[in-house]
């Protein structure tokens, strides 16, 4: 299996739910990143996991939550979003030279 | 600091050649990469080079590394309508864990 898989791949959400993005890979990569894309922009960074422990959070709003439950798994918790939040969100898992992307989470904040 | 820049847009015929070019800041990257992102798509890494290599070719596509000018370039052969897309170019960041992104540059082919 050499893909990183997305769910779900579309999410609309109101101001005050709370969803779940989720990640997985099973490539054995220990590390496992979140990006945010805003349209004709490159990806921006969120969170770094290195063996299931967060290496790197690029100053991210608390109403983005990261969770690894294990090495093959990522989730990104969302609450209380804001309309500007509305973004493609791409998951990626890597070694230190090659990071593989899923096809991302187009999300909608209404 | 880390900055990686691209031109915006590149326009070709179906069947010649695309060149892509980027200049980076950091000369301590050691890696330096080229992906392609499709419309409503996540990104494909199509190829990297080594910083100490000045060039890798991967059946259609050519990447040539000036190191002293900081400057990369992608050679696509034979566009073809499928190679329709945005190219980031990107280097590594000071953390082994970050890669720095250009803006992107969006391929158009003509025919």
């Amino acid at each position: 299996d050499t893909e990183v898989t997305q769910t779900p791949k579309h999410l609309v959400m109101g101001m005050t739910n709370k969803k779940s993005l989720k990640c997985e890979q099973h490539m054995g990569h220990r590390a496992m990143y979140w990006y945010k894309q805003k349209a004709k922009k490159p990806p921006e960074l969120m969170f770094v996991y290195s063996y299931e422990k967060l290496s790197i959070n690029e100053s991210v709003p608390s109403r983005f939550s990261p969770e690894c439950p294990n090495s093959s798994l990522l989730n990104l918790h969302l609450h209380a979003l804001q309309p500007e939040d509305s973004a493609l969100y791409l998951c990626a898992s890597g070694a230190r030279n090659e990071q593989f992307f899923g096809p991302g989470t187009r999300l909608t904040v209404l | 600091g880390e900055d990686v820049e691209q031109s915006l847009f590149l326009s070709v015929r179906e069947g010649d050649s695309s060149v892509i070019n980027c200049t980076y800041t950091d000369s301590s990257s050691t890696y330096l990469y080229w992906y392609k992102q499709e419309p409503g798509a996540g990104l494909q890494l199509l190829t990297y080079i080594f910083s100490n290599m000045d060039m890798k070719q991967d059946q259609r596509l050519t990447v040539l590394l000036n190191k002293k000018d900081k400057h990369l370039s992608l050679r696509i052969a034979d566009t073809q309508t499928g190679d329709s897309a945005i190219y980031f170019c990107a280097e590594e960041g000071s953390s082994a864990s970050k890669i720095i992104f250009g803006s992107g540059t969006r391929l158009s082919i003509r025919p």
